[in-house]
């Protein structure tokens, strides 16, 4: 099945920095790729997503890049905020249908970010 | 908000004993997938339904086993209790037909003891 490796564990940046967290996945087949932010005693929240056939993907401060064949994507985050601080999650799925399809989403450990004020 | 919403939020359960949770799906979605998280961790897929039928599962044991309603809502039921079943227990909704996202309710945190 599907491996998906994340980086760093822990990432500290000072405010107004930018901050990068790293993916891989082993399935080749895999062709969709989410990433959710999760506060404390709160479920994990979409903040961006990017498909198998796109190299990247903005949304405001936030942008996403994939590497198909290195296997690779990386979440961006500019200008970070102290509302940013959280655990972020990557996610990798052979999506045909429809939320990670019937294999559902393969998630990383997660990346607990923390905005230095 | 992400209008997928789970019950009961917390739980307290004793080892051999049988507990059934809550998830309603957002407004639109036909598609409900179930998490474990356990701390520290990130999710892990249980099982997905669609169509009131067990559309695809993750490496859990049978006596993990869930429900879909004609509303689309959704149970999940674990059987005999064991203490590794302490867990976040997370309910996304999507609709299978549609985009590929899929939106978390906030959760039922189970301790069993």
């Amino acid at each position: 099945g599907e491996n998906v490796e994340q980086h760093p564990s822990t990432l500290s940046v000072q405010e107004g920095d930018s901050a990068v967290i790293k993916c891989t996945y082993s399935d080749s087949a895999s062709n969709y790729f989410p990433w959710y932010k999760q506060e404390l005693g709160k479920g994990p929240q979409l903040i961006i997503d990017i498909r198998s056939n796109v190299g990247e993907k903005k949304d405001q401060r936030i942008a996403v890049t994939l590497n198909k064949t290195a296997k690779h994507f990386s979440l961006h985050i500019t200008e970070t905020q102290p509302e940013d601080s959280a655990v972020y999650f990557c996610a990798a799925s052979i999506s045909v249908g429809s939320g990670g399809g019937a294999d559902g989403l393969t998630f990383g450990k997660g990346t607990h970010l923390i905005i230095q004020p | 908000e992400t209008g997928v919403t789970q019950s009961p939020t917390h739980l307290i359960k004793t080892r051999g004993q049988q507990v059934t949770l809550r998830c309603s799906s957002q407004s639109g979605h036909n598609t409900v997938s179930w998490y474990q998280q356990a701390l520290g961790q990130g999710p892990q897929f249980i099982f997905q339904y669609y169509r009131e039928e067990e559309n695809g599962r993750g490496n859990f044991p049978p006596r993990f086993s869930g429900l879909q309603f004609p509303n689309y809502s959704s149970e999940l039921n674990v059987n005999a209790l064991e203490l590794d079943d302490s867990a976040l227990y997370l309910c996304a909704s999507s609709f299978t037909g549609g985009a590929h996202e899929a939106f978390f309710g906030q959760g039922t945190r189970l301790t069993v003891v």
